[in-house]
């Protein structure tokens, strides 16, 4: 499986603030996905990042609020802009398995964020 | 839509016991199906799949059978230990590529 790295792994910002995250991946890798982990609760998906094409958003989610980049096959970013305490949350990407494996998805550590 | 519906936890149990984790789920044609853990701290790890119907995924002494006639995906793991405290995941993907829906996750706290 691939290797994720993401920066930072957390943070603490004032509301009002935009932190934006990386996701590093040690191989090239077709999609890549970022999900918002609230505390206490489940992963939900942000949305679907495709090398050389928009990133697609899922329901309640709008690309002023989080920007995402996909420069290459193996780095993206994620932007939380303008943000509010109801932010505060673990946001992890993940990437789709290799040839033959590609149902399965791998995440990375996540970034912790706290919005005061 | 697709949807996943695991048991809530918290689960406690003590050192050697027997663990289950019960997950249904909710979809058209034949997902595959996972079980990822999060120990404290950490980001999630995939523990076992499976991708169609009567395989059975293993690792690490847990074992999980994809039941189509009940869409079921059932943990069991025979004797569990301090180290496997953590929130496990039920999840399913369509197809390739296609994003995971999770279930709600099941805290373990296993005790010495």
């Amino acid at each position: 499986s691939a290797v994720i790295s993401q920066k930072p792994s957390r943070d603490i910002c004032q509301r009002g603030t935009s932190l934006t995250i990386q996701c590093q991946v040690d191989s090239q890798v077709t999609m890549m996905f970022w999900y918002r982990q609230q505390p206490g609760q489940s992963l939900t998906l942000i949305a679907t990042a495709n090398q050389g094409s928009e990133a697609t958003y899922e329901s309640g989610f709008v690309i002023d609020k989080f920007p995402i980049s996909r420069p290459n096959l193996t780095f993206s970013t994620l932007t939380v802009s303008n943000m509010s305490p109801e932010d505060s949350s673990i946001y992890l990407c993940s990437v789709d398995g290799t040839s033959g494996s590609r149902e399965t998805q791998y995440f990375g550590p996540g970034t912790r964020l706290l919005v005061l | 839509g697709n949807s996943v519906t695991q048991m809530e936890g918290p689960v406690t149990l003590s050192e050697e016991a027997f663990l289950t984790i019960n997950c249904t789920y909710t979809a058209t044609g034949y997902p595959s199906l996972f079980w990822y853990v999060q120990y404290p701290g950490e980001g999630l790890q995939l523990l076992l799949k499976a991708t169609k119907a009567d395989d059975k995924g293993s690792n690490k002494g847990f074992e999980a059978t994809y039941r189509k006639e009940t869409t079921s995906f059932h943990l069991e793991k025979g004797s569990v230990q301090v180290s496997d405290s953590a929130v496990y995941f039920c999840a399913l993907s369509k197809a390739a590529g296609n994003k995971l829906t999770f279930g709600g996750g099941t805290r373990v706290l296993v005790k010495p």
